[in-house]
């Protein structure tokens, strides 16, 4: 069973929106990543933000974790068409192994 | 160049043919993965290595076997391939000493077994 799951399924919005992508989990984690992957392709690491932190800025990303309701959003500001993609949240629990959520498809309209 | 490579890219196969899926990376890491992707289902993790003489079963290993050849390398074989196994196939890599578990994923091996 997948330990993630992502809100929305999907999501399209217009350029120079905001986009916000939920994660929850249901054990205790290490750390949390976000991924993304456009079509057909690797993953490609975006962020990660560990158990004791509660939010993160990486450019126009930004991520908050609550661990006492095991959810993570994934906040993209001033969106473009070029983050068009599936994003992937990810939780480390132990020993280095990665369980994925199911993803959110983020389409952004020109 | 790409860090982590896999081959083939693509590659449609038949019924109880034997597969061997092929990852190759230069980032010097010694953590590797083996994931597959069906869709809506995101990522499953198939097998994973943390050095060259360690191999773990991940979450769904059935039907799949691996070796670690080298740091550098790790095969993914399906013994005798079914139709449920057509899926995309992922090759990940990582070094927590340098970004805890930061996974670096290769381009992915399209499979199609009828």
């Amino acid at each position: 069973s997948q330990q993630g799951e992502e809100d929305p399924q999907a999501l399209s919005i217009q350029e120079g929106e905001n986009a916000t992508m939920n994660c929850s989990y249901k054990t205790s984690i290490n750390n949390l990543q976000w991924y993304r992957q456009n079509s057909g392709r690797g993953l490609v690491h975006l962020i990660l933000i560990r158990s004791n932190e509660r939010e993160k800025h990486s450019g126009r990303l930004r991520v908050t974790l609550d661990t006492s309701k095991k959810s993570s959003s994934l906040l993209i500001t001033a969106s473009r068409a070029a983050d068009t993609a599936s994003y992937f949240c990810a939780t480390e629990t132990s020993g280095s192994r990665l369980t994925f959520g199911e993803g959110t498809q983020l389409t952004v309209n020109p | 160049d790409a860090d982590v490579t896999q081959t083939p890219r693509n590659r449609i196969t038949k019924t109880g043919k034997r597969i061997m899926l092929e990852c190759s990376q230069t980032k010097g890491h010694d953590r590797m993965y083996w994931y597959r992707q069906d869709p809506g289902l995101g990522l499953r993790l198939i097998y994973y290595s943390f050095d060259v003489k360690d191999i773990n079963k991940g979450e769904i290993s059935d039907g799949y076997s691996v070796s670690r050849q080298a740091q550098a390398k790790f095969s993914l074989s399906l013994e005798s391939a079914i139709p449920n196994q057509t899926a995309l196939y992922f090759c990940a890599t990582s070094d927590p000493s340098v970004s805890l578990s930061e996974q670096f994923f290769g381009p992915g091996t399209r499979l199609t077994v009828l």
